[in-house]
């Protein structure tokens, strides 16, 4: 099965500032996801992201998809201290993903205060 | 309120037991999965069912063991055989098993075997 790896593995920034995470991935896929994870917590949907999509908004959060590169990214504007968490990159196990999906590690953003 | 219960918070058992997880969502969602979630990790699919009376193996599927009788349940049970159990062990369903869509997530067991 494929599997997204997120980079960096930690990021801390000052409140306000913006976040940048990335994600690679290993084969095709039919979208992506973003999932944020609070310390101990189950996880959060962010966004998801077709394959035929090249960039997609929410709010603060920024997410790109570059497909011949097999990356994603997931921005975050004017950080706030409720943003700490981690966040981490999903595909479909198999590319479909009704089969479940596969995580990176994930990367654990800080914004301090 | 509409979601996705898990049940206990905390769970600790002694090595040899067998113990069950419950998971309930009331989304109406076909598929649930089960994923586990080890220190600085992310998740692995450990089961997971598309729809009701039906489920498959994921990924790290060896010492588990599911049933879905029923649309909104879906518990998942650690056996003895499992070698490494302590674990954060998280459920999620998504509205349809045929294709990807999001998945909401419960808000997750920790077993703790010694």
């Amino acid at each position: 099965s494929q599997q997204g790896e997120e980079d960096p593995q930690a990021l801390s920034i000052q409140e306000g500032e913006n976040a940048t995470m990335n994600c690679s991935y290993k084969t095709s896929i039919n979208n992506l996801q973003w999932y944020r994870q609070n310390s101990g917590r189950g996880l959060v949907h962010l966004i998801l992201i077709r394959s035929n999509e090249r960039e997609k908004h929410s709010g603060r959060l920024r997410v790109t998809l570059d497909t011949s590169k097999k990356s994603s990214s997931l921005l975050i504007t004017a950080s706030r201290a409720a943003d700490t968490a981690s966040y981490f990159c999903a595909t479909g196990r198999y590319g479909g993903g009704a089969d479940g999906l596969t995580f990176g590690k994930g990367t654990h953003l800080i914004i301090q205060p | 309120d509409g979601g996705i219960t898990q049940s206990p918070k905390y769970l600790f058992r002694k090595e040899g037991q067998n113990v069950t997880l419950s998971c309930e969502q009331n989304l109406n969602h076909d598929a649930m999965y089960w994923y586990r979630q080890d220190p600085g990790q992310g998740l692995r699919l450990i089961y997971y069912s598309q729809i009701v009376n039906d489920f498959q193996k994921g990924d790290i599927a060896e010492g588990y063991s599911v049933s879905r009788e029923k649309k909104e349940s879906f518990p998942l049970t650690v056996t003895s055989a499992q070698k490494n159990p302590t674990a954060f062990y998280l459920c999620a369903s998504s509205i349809d098993g045929r294709a990807s869509y999001e998945q909401y997530f419960g808000p997750g067991t920790r077993l703790t075997v010694t």
